[in-house]
C-alpha cells in the first residue's frame, strides 16, 4: 500500500546549524501534509502544515517545502537549538480524507551542543 | 489552558482484562482520534469520531471499542481480544477533519503494559 516514509531515520546537527529532515511521500491524492515534533514520553507537538495547492510555507524558524512532481516533503529548522531534540513525523491525509492521518515513522534528530 | 488529558500516564494490566483509557478535552473540538504507537512505528489509527455519538474504525481496531456519549470525551476500550496491547496510546482532536490551519492535538499519550 502507499505510505508515508522518511529517508533518513537519524539526523545529529551542531546547535546552531540549520537542520533538514526529508520525507517521501506515495499517494498523489494526498493533499494535506503536516510536521509533528515528539518528546520523549511526550505526545506528537504540530509544527507546521502546507496544503498541496502550495509549494512553500514559513513558520518561527522552520520552513516547510513541498515538491509534488518528485512527491517529497521536506521540514527546515533554522539555526537549531538543543530543545528542538526530538522526533519529527510527516503525516499525509492519504486518499484526502482529514480524518484518517498517514504517519510516516519518524527522524531521531539530536542537536549537539 | 485548553487541551487534551490522558490519564493514567502508565497503566499495568494484566492479560485477559480489559481496560479502558481516558481521554478529555476541553478545546470544543468536534473530532476526536484513538493512535497507537509501538517502538520506531509512525502512529496507527485505532478509532476516529467526526461527532457525538457517531465514531469509525481506523486501520487498526480489531481488539478495540470506543464510545463518545459526550463532546468532551472519547475513551477508549483495549479488549482481552487485542493480541498485543502493550504501546503508547495517544488520543487527539481537532475542529473538522484536522485540516489547514486547524491540525490534530495532541494528548501525552497512556502507556499501556499487559503482562
Amino acid at each position: 500500500g502507499e505510505s508515508v516514509g522518511l529517508h533518513l531515520p537519524t539526523l545529529s546537527v551542531q546547535e546552531g546549524d540549520n537542520s533538514i529532515i526529508n520525507c517521501a511521500y506515495s499517494n498523489s491524492a494526498s493533499d494535506y501534509f503536516i510536521w509533528y515534533k515528539q518528546e520523549s514520553g511526550k505526545g506528537p507537538q504540530f509544527i507546521i502544515d502546507i496544503r498541496s495547492n502550495m509549494d512553500k510555507r514559513q513558520g518561527q524558524r522552520v520552513t516547510v517545502l513541498l515538491n509534488k512532481t518528485v512527491k517529497h516533503l521536506s521540514l527546515q529548522i533554522a539555526a537549531t537549538q538543543p530543545g528542538d531534540s526530538a522526533v519529527y513525523f510527516c503525516a499525509e491525509n492519504s486518499g484526502g480524507s482529514n480524518y484518517k492521518l498517514t504517519f510516516g515513522k519518524g527522524t531521531l534528530l539530536t542537536v549537539n551542543p | 489552558d485548553g487541551g487534551i488529558t490522558q490519564s493514567p500516564k502508565y497503566l499495568f494490566r494484566k492479560e485477559g482484562q480489559n481496560v479502558t483509557l481516558s481521554c478529555e478535552q476541553n478545546l470544543n473540538h468536534d473530532a476526536m482520534y484513538w493512535y497507537r504507537q509501538d517502538p520506531g512505528q509512525g502512529l496507527r489509527l485505532i478509532y476516529y469520531s467526526q461527532i457525538v455519538n457517531d465514531f469509525q474504525k481506523g486501520d487498526i481496531a480489531e481488539g478495540y471499542s470506543v464510545s463518545r456519549e459526550k463532546k468532551e470525551s472519547f475513551p477508549l476500550t483495549v479488549t482481552s481480544a487485542q493480541k498485543n496491547p502493550t504501546a503508547f496510546y495517544l488520543c487527539a482532536s481537532s475542529t473538522t477533519g484536522g485540516s489547514y490551519n486547524s491540525p490534530l492535538h495532541f494528548g501525552n499519550g497512556t502507556r499501556l503494559t499487559v503482562t
